[in-house]
């Protein structure tokens, strides 16, 4: 069974960047494209972007210019690193497997509760 | 960006009801959609994808259809366990886009 584990600073300050990575354990891990998504308090979901294990990355437009996500397939992680971040950035950010040939996300981490304060 | 609207934002039903929550895109996104399930406090829950195709585990009381531009999920009887927030998502470009949520409460 595929499990995601996340975990990271849940404390930032802004103008600070934001990094959080996801272990996989369980299943293939080069043969998927793994994400980022968050989820503002009481809010719906966004997504921020995905990697595959070669390092091909896709990004949300709205978030491109301060995101970074990155793979290191010798021990099955993937990172996200989120810069200047402001209030509008907490949020509980989950990482994801996205099921192959269909693009939606059949495995999920517990999620990390990240505040950025003023 | 694909704009996903979902109907009604929120609905009470009673358990045994047979609810209907609707997502609209804003394009045709063909048959590139899924359905997510999320209880306060926990990870969405893929329940459905390709619109119709149920995800491994998935009761077969959750069901899903449409094409194009309208899709609809379907609770055929309502279970305690149902009581969640459902959210659609446009698997057909990027960037991919969630619907705002419909949250199913207790009547």
């Amino acid at each position: 069974q595929v499990q995601l584990q996340q975990w990271g600073a849940g404390l930032l300050k802004s103008s600070e960047t934001l990094s959080l990575t996801c272990g996989v354990y369980g299943g293939s891990f080069s043969d998927y494209f793994w994400s980022w998504i968050r989820q503002p308090p009481g809010k719906g979901l966004e997504w921020i972007g995905e990697i595959n294990h070669s390092g091909s990355a896709n990004y949300n437009p709205s978030l491109k210019s301060r995101v970074t996500i990155s793979v290191d397939t010798s021990k099955n992680q993937f990172s996200l690193k989120l810069s200047s971040v402001t209030a509008a950035d907490t949020a509980v950010y989950y990482c994801a497997r996205v099921k192959r040939w269909r693009n939606v996300f059949d495995f999920w981490g517990q999620g990390t509760m990240v505040t950025v304060s003023s | 960006d694909i704009q996903m609207t979902q109907s009604p934002s929120s609905v009470s039903a009673s358990v045994g009801d047979r609810v209907t929550i609707t997502c609209r895109a804003s394009q045709s996104i063909s048959t590139w959609l899924a359905w997510y399930q999320q209880r306060p406090g926990k990870a969405p829950k893929l329940l459905i994808y390709a619109v119709s195709s149920l995800q491994s585990g998935v009761p077969s009381r959750f069901s899903g259809s449409g094409s194009g531009t309208d899709f609809t999920l379907t609770i055929s009887s309502l279970q305690p366990e149902d009581f969640a927030t459902y959210y659609c998502q446009q698997a057909n470009s990027f960037p991919r886009t969630f619907g705002q949520g419909t949250k199913v409460e207790i009547k």
